[in-house]
């Protein structure tokens, strides 16, 4: 597709459970980042990918949050055993990185919508 | 850690008039970018403008420009000629590179937001 997706558009769990959301960056695109968004709030870095390889996961919250990216397109974060406060919009973005040093403009996806009831 | 602050949670504005929405941040790079994103109800984050901090000149895009002040390490955005497609949250963010796993990316770091709202 011509943009970032992500699925699904929202999704409803009850505490506890497990949920994994989807992302397919731009084709080409071998950076991708993950953000979660709480209401009123701007994005917060979550983890950030260099093809298939987490570059940087400082930002998962606990060992509860895992991302996968197998074959350096589409990623999957998880969340185990999900709680109430995990409740927020889970962003996507990819970009270029056609060379290192260089800032490339991340493009997002719409979220999903995660709500743990 | 840098830190990004928009001041003003919530601003309107007359269709065809001018807003301007402030950020300013904090920082002890020298090389850094600079961007506002819009986000419209639909959630999709868009890039309106961005900004190299080596550049002097003010960044411009059609109806959007930003007046950087390095020094005071400020960041606004002039909307001008509003329209009601405007309508939206725009974050204001602050991009640093920083060295992980081998590599070397760009780390973006958000405000807090500010609601536009465009009457008719």
């Amino acid at each position: 597709g011509a943009g970032v997706s992500q699925t699904p558009s929202n999704k409803v769990t009850e505490k506890g459970k497990y949920v994994e959301l989807r992302c397919d960056p731009i084709s080409g695109h071998t950076a991708l980042y993950w953000y979660r968004q709480s209401l009123g709030q701007g994005p917060e870095f979550l983890i950030y990918f260099q093809g298939t390889g987490a570059a940087d996961d400082s930002g998962l919250p606990n060992d509860r949050f895992f991302a996968v990216r197998p074959e350096g397109s589409v990623s999957t974060l998880k969340i185990q055993r999900t709680e109430r406060g995990d409740s927020a919009v889970y962003l996507c973005a990819s970009s270029l990185m056609e060379r290192e040093e260089t800032a490339d403009t991340q493009y997002f996806g719409p979220g999903t919508r995660l709500t743990v009831l | 850690a840098q830190t990004v602050t928009q001041s003003q949670p919530e601003m309107s504005v007359q269709e065809a008039e001018t807003v301007t929405l402030s950020c300013t941040y904090d920082t002890s790079e020298n090389n850094y970018y600079l961007f506002w994103y819009k986000q419209p109800p639909s959630r999709q984050m868009i890039l309106v403008i961005r900004q190299e901090a080596y550049k002097q000149q003010n960044a411009t895009e059609n109806r959007f420009s930003v007046n950087f002040q390095k020094a005071a390490k400020s960041f606004s955005l002039k909307i001008s000629d509003s329209q009601l497609g405007d309508t939206a949250m725009y974050f204001c963010a602050f991009m640093k590179h920083v060295d992980a796993g081998g590599t070397s990316y760009g780390k973006l770091t958000f405000g807090q937001g500010t609601i536009l709202t465009v009457h008719p």
